[in-house]
């Protein structure tokens, strides 16, 4: 069945550093796939998608590019925030249209001053 | 800005009590989704309504598990009996039935079973 798997957490960082939080997935069809940010005690916030391959996801110095040769969609911002310390989950969506997400366990993010 | 609402926000109940929350989506969307998310992983979808019908169950576990949307609008997930293992933060999630739009997700309804 379809999966995504993100690196393990956490990644610590201090601000104005680069972030890298690496994802892969499985699917059977042709996914779009999803980047999803919760902050603590909170519901999941999108953060971008992307639905075709090459196309390039981004919001809030976030970027993320559907890498279909392999497999991947990793997450980049050039320098983090301290607010930028919350989980992300990386999520496909495959094919039929309006199929449930498929998360992956989730990567802590903790930015320090 | 339109949200999805789910209440109660926190839940603490006796194992083998019943237990409900509530979801209401954003007005327009007929794709309802309830998801179980336990600390430290990701959300598994339980159940996915359209409009008032269910489209996909199989992870529900349907011995202690109920979901149901009457009119295609709000929703409720009742568990009755609770178990230790059902402790989790529950999410409610709606979308339009367009090609790949996003799901957007309440606040959750953080149950504690005791």
């Amino acid at each position: 069945g379809d999966s995504v798997t993100q690196m393990e957490g956490p990644v610590t960082l201090s601000e104005e550093a680069f972030l890298t939080i690496n994802c892969t997935y499985t699917a059977t069809g042709y996914p779009s796939l999803f980047w999803y940010v919760q902050y603590p005690g909170e519901g999941l916030q999108l953060l971008l998608k992307a639905t075709k391959a090459d196309d390039k996801g981004s919001n809030k110095g976030f970027e993320a590019t559907y890498r279909k040769e392999t497999t991947s969609f990793h997450l980049e911002k050039g320098s983090v925030q301290v607010s930028d310390s919350a989980v992300y989950f990386c999520a496909l969506s495959d094919q039929p249209a309006g199929t449930a997400l498929i998360f992956g366990k989730g990567t802590t993010l903790s930015v320090s001053s | 800005e339109a949200e999805v609402a789910q209440s109660p926000r926190y839940k603490i109940t006796e194992k083998s009590q019943a237990v409900a929350f509530w979801c209401d989506p954003i007005s327009g969307h007929a794709t309802l989704y309830w998801y179980r998310q336990i600390l430290g992983q990701g959300p598994e979808l339980l159940v996915q309504f359209q409009d008032e019908s269910v489209v996909d169950d199989s992870q529900l576990p349907k011995d202690r598990f109920s979901a149901e949307r009457l009119k295609g609008v709000d929703s409720t997930l009742k568990i009755q009996p609770a178990e230790l293992g059902d402790s989790a933060m529950y999410l409610c999630a709606s979308s339009f039935s367009d090609v790949n739009t996003e799901a957007f997700f309440g606040q959750g309804t953080r149950l504690t079973v005791v």
